[in-house]
């Protein structure tokens, strides 16, 4: 069955320290993924997406995420992280053998230290 | 502007009631599901609709309803079969069958059983 791995629950970077929150997941063909952020209390936002093409992808409030194939890891970075970025993180990938059935991770937050 | 509304914010149950939660998209989205949002358990999926008027059952469907008699419109009902209602719920739509496209979220519904 297909899954998607989280191993963070929790993670602590002080502001303008690097990120990176960690994405593993199973699947039998090239799949889709997603990174998500919620903040506290409301839905999610969709931060960036992989298809296919280029493994390095790029989206908003300058995070990236690098599909790495042999690892089966969808790794999500930014070089520099702001106190606005506190919120938890969520990795999801389409599953077809369900058709269009969404799977998500169990999420990561991500506390900013001053 | 175009999105997912969800209504009401907030909800309180009393033991042994029936409670639907209001999902609607302007999108124009064939695909909707529903999830439901536990603190540290990320998002489990609850029942998701492909197309009018069919839906499937996801991880945990149990004491839990729906309809889909308009594309716009997937109403959840929390019925008194389940026993642990109190949580938060969110409503997504996707373009639909094609896949590798990206879930939209409605800003949350959070029951309370009282």
């Amino acid at each position: 069955a297909q899954s998607v791995t989280q191993p963070d629950i929790h993670i602590t970077v002080s502001e303008g320290a690097s990120l990176e929150l960690r994405c593993n997941y199973s699947y039998g063909a090239t799949p889709y993924l997603f990174w998500y952020v919620q903040s506290p209390g409301q839905g999610l936002q969709l931060l960036l997406k992989y298809f296919s093409g280029d493994t390095l992808v790029q989206g908003i409030k300058g995070f990236e995420a690098e599909f790495k194939r042999s690892q089966s890891s969808f790794n999500l970075r930014k070089p520099s992280v702001h106190w606005s970025d506190a919120a938890e993180y969520f990795c999801a990938v389409v599953s077809y053998s369900s058709a269009s059935k969404i799977i998500f991770g169990s999420g990561t937050r991500l506390s900013i230290r001053p | 502007d175009g999105g997912i509304t969800q209504s009401p914010k907030y909800l309180f149950r009393k033991e042994g009631q029936n409670v639907t939660l209001s999902c609607e998209q302007n999108l124009n989205h064939d695909a909707m599901y529903w999830y439901r949002q536990d603190p540290g358990q990320g998002l489990r999926l609850i029942y998701y609709s492909q197309i009018v008027n069919d839906f499937q059952k996801g991880d945990i469907a149990e004491g839990y309803s729906v309809s889909r008699e308009k594309k716009e419109s997937f109403p959840l009902t929390v019925t008194s079969a389940q026993k642990n209602p109190t949580a938060f719920y969110l409503c997504a739509s996707s373009i639909g069958v094609q896949g590798g496209t990206e879930a939209f979220f409605g800003q949350g519904t959070r029951l309370t059983v009282v």
